[in-house]
């Protein structure tokens, strides 16, 4: 089944304390892109990866960092989490100009 | 810059009444649109697009949208709500010009089908 996979699903986690939220596709699209959800402002991208060791900032790529050392995979890292960063996270991939293919989402609360 | 705009924040429909969601958008270029839905405690869903070629397209759950060049809108419309279409609906767009790079959404629209 084609899908995007986030993990973890739900995280509480404290200020400062550095975590990483993963994101695989496995239908070997080139392109990956995170993006927060906040209630008012929709969807705003963080960062995306147009290929294999290939990353840009999106709209809001302050505090987040990303990588992409395999196709499948581009993780979102927060080394020092804060509180503004308390959001619904999601990964998305696509090919081409095609639709996106979203995860599930992962809601981080930081304390 | 592209941008898109969903100017109502709610959107009342009673079921079996025809639903619009309105959408307008902003670029430079020729766009790529995209309409997606999202249910509680869920990832978002595509429903449509328009990448070229008829204005009218026909998407998921019996949802189509229209592209209007000359008012840069592409509502979406249902001709009879369901209960059941009750969600978050966002509307993306992509500059054809811009590259893989940008998708812009919108602030989403909160549809509520009253039974």
């Amino acid at each position: 089944e084609a899908q995007v996979t986030q993990n973890p699903r739900y995280l509480i986690t404290v200020t400062g304390k550095k975590l990483t939220v993963t994101c695989s596709q496995n239908m070997n699209h080139e392109y990956m892109s995170w993006y927060r959800q906040d209630p008012g402002l929709g969807l705003r991208q963080i960062y995306y990866s147009m290929n294999v060791e290939v990353t840009d900032k999106g709209d809001v790529p302050e505090g987040y960092k990303v990588s992409r050392k395999e196709k499948r995979n581009f993780p979102l890292i927060l080394e020092s989490p804060s509180p503004n960063q308390t959001s619904l996270y999601f990964c998305a991939s696509t090919s081409g100009y095609n639709e996106q293919f979203f995860g599930p989402g992962t809601r981080l609360t930081v304390l | 810059a592209q941008s898109v705009a969903q100017p109502e924040d709610q959107v009342n429909v009673a079921e079996g009444n025809p639903l619009t969601v309105k959408c307008t958008y902003s670029v430079s270029g020729n766009p790529y649109l995209f309409w997606y839905v999202q249910y509680p405690n869920r990832g978002l869903q595509f429903l449509l697009k328009y990448i070229t070629g008829d204005n009218l397209v026909k998407g998921s759950y019996g949802f189509e949208a229209e592209f209007n060049k000359s008012q840069t809108s592409f509502h979406l419309k249902k001709p009879s709500a369901l209960v059941s279409d009750s969600a978050l609906y966002f509307c993306a767009v992509r500059d054809m010009n811009s590259g893989y790079s940008t998708l812009t959404f919108g602030k989403g629209t909160m549809l509520l089908v009253s039974p």
